[in-house]
């Protein structure tokens, strides 16, 4: 069992938004900004979206955007579109012994 | 740009050792820690620990405290990921990533490899 909980899956239409929570704690999410979202295809290699919940690195769309509030943050797509379709991870710095935790993942289906 | 090239799958018996490789290509190795993430099938991921290449210093999770060892050579742009005491749960994709920062446990990985398969069968 993952320490933040997501959504499994979510499904939006080309176009469309969607909004992808992604809940924790006071000793993770809801204590540092240190979140992070990552896009994963199957059989390819992770991409991070967002680092320190709100920030994009060069190069990724500005479709992407997140936020945070109390202990949950999320992540927002949108104009989807086909090449959206992906599992999501997010992730956070936790003062536990297990130091960074992630999600179980939401796998995005784009209609 | 930075590569991160991992070792090839590995298929262990329960109670031996798993060595994944992590060579990096076309940028900084020193530069920024690189942590080791594991994901088993239908599960997010797990991370499991980092080094600063640079230093040497790691840090490891509680649960694989005692468990995984983590090493970086600098004269070979390598990291590696040693897990000990394999059992069938082990069983996972893992992969290490880079960390933007020196810092293992800040959790903002910017480049990942390709994933090593590990499976564990007796």
């Amino acid at each position: 069992q993952s320490a933040l909980t997501q959504p499994a899956s979510v499904s939006g239409s080309l176009g469309q938004s969607i909004t992808i929570s992604c809940t924790g704690s006071s000793s993770d999410v809801g204590s540092y900004n240190l979140v992070s979202w990552y896009q994963h295809h199957p059989g390819k290699a992770p991409k991070l979206i967002i680092f320190e919940v709100t920030r994009r690195p060069s190069g990724v769309s500005d479709r992407f955007s997140a936020s945070k509030s109390g202990n949950t943050a999320s992540l927002t797509i949108s104009g989807l579109q086909a090449e959206d379709e992906a599992a999501y991870y997010c992730c956070s710095y936790a003062s536990s012994a297990t130091r960074v935790v992630f999600g179980g993942g939401t796998n995005l289906t784009v209609l | 740009q930075v590569q991160l090239v991992q070792s090839g799958a590995e298929v262990k018996k329960p109670g031996s050792s798993v060595r994944v490789s992590c060579k990096a290509s076309g940028g900084s190795f020193s530069g920024n820690a690189i942590s080791w993430v594991r994901q088993a099938p239908g599960q997010g991921p797990e991370w499991m620990g980092g080094i600063i290449p640079i230093s040497g210093s790691t840090i490891y999770a509680e649960k694989f405290q005692g468990r995984v060892t983590i090493t970086a050579d600098a004269s070979t742009s390598t990291a590696s990921m040693e897990l000990s005491s394999l059992r069938s749960e082990d069983a996972a994709v893992y992969y290490c990533a880079r960390v933007m920062g020196m810092t293992p446990v800040t959790p903002a990985f910017d480049c990942w490899g390709q994933g090593t398969l590990v499976t564990v069968s007796s």
